[in-house]
């Protein structure tokens, strides 16, 4: 079956940036979307359509994409950005949504 | 504003059945594809099931396929799951999610999302 890679953990200290990066083959023909998991809480999108940033996202998010791997990016990291992140797009062909395993964001 | 509650969830043995409901306010529900996510314990996420906004199209990931039937009702504005056949792996937190899938764009992004319902197979 069709899979997204990320990282399991990343951390990074208060003000520096955190790249989250998510692979998968067809990376380069479907959009990927980002999600923020806080503990005990549902998830809520930070990044649309590999670059796009909802209304309501602090600017300090962002995401980036290079053929197969797509990257988030947190400028200016803050306490309250710890959480887990999860990576989601279209499997291979295109029928059904994939997330990847998801990144623990430490910020130390 | 737009919210999302699920219900439904509860401790069944293996091999047993449950209906999980999810009521939608806030939104036309009837213009939005919803879907079904599911997360077990200090696991990741899993999309479980679609269904477009007249009911006609559904979607099922292959481990829930032949067990687990998606419908919604748009009077009531309430989506659900019905559950047969449940397995120990089957145990997780289930969130309903409203899903952008459109003509243009399907897979596409998931939200908002509810609190979630734990569900919960074991003898």
């Amino acid at each position: 079956s069709y899979e997204l890679t990320q990282p399991p953990s990343v951390s990074v200290s208060p003000g520096q940036t955190a790249r989250i990066t998510c692979s998968g083959d067809a990376l380069s023909k479907y959009y990927v979307f980002w999600y923020q998991q806080r503990p005990g809480q549902a998830p809520m999108l930070v990044i649309s359509q590999d670059t796009e940033r909802p209304s309501g996202i602090p600017e300090r998010f962002s995401g980036s994409s290079s053929g197969t791997t797509v990257t988030l990016i947190i400028s200016g990291v803050q306490a309250e950005d710890e959480a887990d992140y999860y990576c989601q797009s279209a499997d291979s062909g295109g029928t059904y949504a994939v997330f990847g395993g998801g990144t623990k964001l430490t910020v130390l | 504003q737009v919210q999302l509650v699920e219900s439904g969830g509860g401790l069944v043995k293996p091999g047993g059945s449950l209906r999980l409901s999810c009521a939608a306010s806030g939104f036309t529900f009837s213009d939005f594809y919803m879907s079904w996510i599911r997360q077990a314990p200090g696991k990741g996420l899993e999309w479980v099931s679609y269904i477009s906004r007249s009911g006609i199209y559904t979607n099922y990931t292959d481990s829930v396929k032949g067990r687990f039937t998606i419908s919604r009702d748009n009077a009531k504005k309430s989506l659900y799951l019905q559950m047969n056949s449940l397995r120990g792996e089957d145990t997780a937190v289930y969130y309903c999610a409203r899903d952008h899938c459109s003509s243009d764009s399907c897979p596409n992004w998931f939200g908002p999302w509810g609190q979630g319902t734990l569900v919960t197979v074991s003898s």
